[in-house]
């Protein structure tokens, strides 16, 4: 079973309406996790830390389920320049983090 | 914030020639940098971690031998590609953490390495 597991779409998406993503997570002893941005054929750029009660920055909401072992990332009012990839991050251990595949997220005008 | 910066941006090199790849931390003493490969469509694979002074450890897979890392200072480390092939071909990325972030690492911009 892979570290991190994310569907990669292509999720397409109207401007204006909310989108959702899960990723799963196979080590049930993490203890950080973040969601990543990384645009076409550039670095990923942290957009944000998952904490263990879910937090909001912005248009951007993020939940974490131990139980399940996923995390979610839920995008309100998406605009054009919400296009990219959005990678989920765990750490793996001995300071290492695993990166899913990606969600690609594709805002339609 | 936190800068890293990586340079060469982009290199095409021949097959059996050696790449060099420079990552620095610009604003930021890094004690854990990290080489990550990413090829089209997938996720980023790490490579290597390379703690300041001390020999890289080096993921299942990657060879040691063709990969070398050095980490000489805490602002750089550098990853050189021995007799590149086509198959190294891919988009190179480092990433530094300073030692009191909670796993929390900066991304370079990126290296995209073509090998003829």
């Amino acid at each position: 079973r892979k570290e991190v597991e994310q569907d990669p779409g292509p999720f397409n998406v109207p401007e204006g309406a909310t989108v959702a993503f899960n990723c799963t997570y196979s080590n049930s002893a993490s203890q950080s996790f973040f969601w990543y941005r990384q645009d076409c054929r550039k670095e990923p750029k942290l957009l944000m830390s998952v904490y263990s009660s879910g937090n909001e920055d912005g248009r951007f909401t993020a939940q974490l389920n131990r139980a399940s072992q996923y995390i979610s990332l839920l995008i309100r009012d998406s605009k054009l320049s919400d296009s990219a990839t959005y990678l989920c991050v765990v750490n793996a251990g001995n300071n290492r983090l695993a990166f899913g595949k990606g969600n690609q997220v594709v805002v339609i005008p | 914030g936190a800068v890293v910066s990586q340079h060469p941006s982009w290199v095409i090199c021949k097959s059996g020639t050696s790449v060099k790849i420079e990552c620095r931390s610009l604003d930021f003493q890094a004690t854990t940098m990290f080489w990550y490969r990413q090829f089209p469509k997938q996720s980023l694979m790490l490579m290597a971690t390379s703690n300041e002074g001390s020999k890289a450890t080096y993921e299942q897979g990657v060879e040691k031998d063709k990969f070398l890392i050095n980490h000489a200072s805490l602002t750089l480390s550098t990853l050189t590609v021995t007799s590149a092939h086509p198959e190294d071909s891919s988009f190179y990325i480092c990433s530094a953490r300073s030692g009191d972030r909670d796993y929390e690492q900066y991304f370079g911009p990126g290296t995209r390495l073509t090998v003829t």
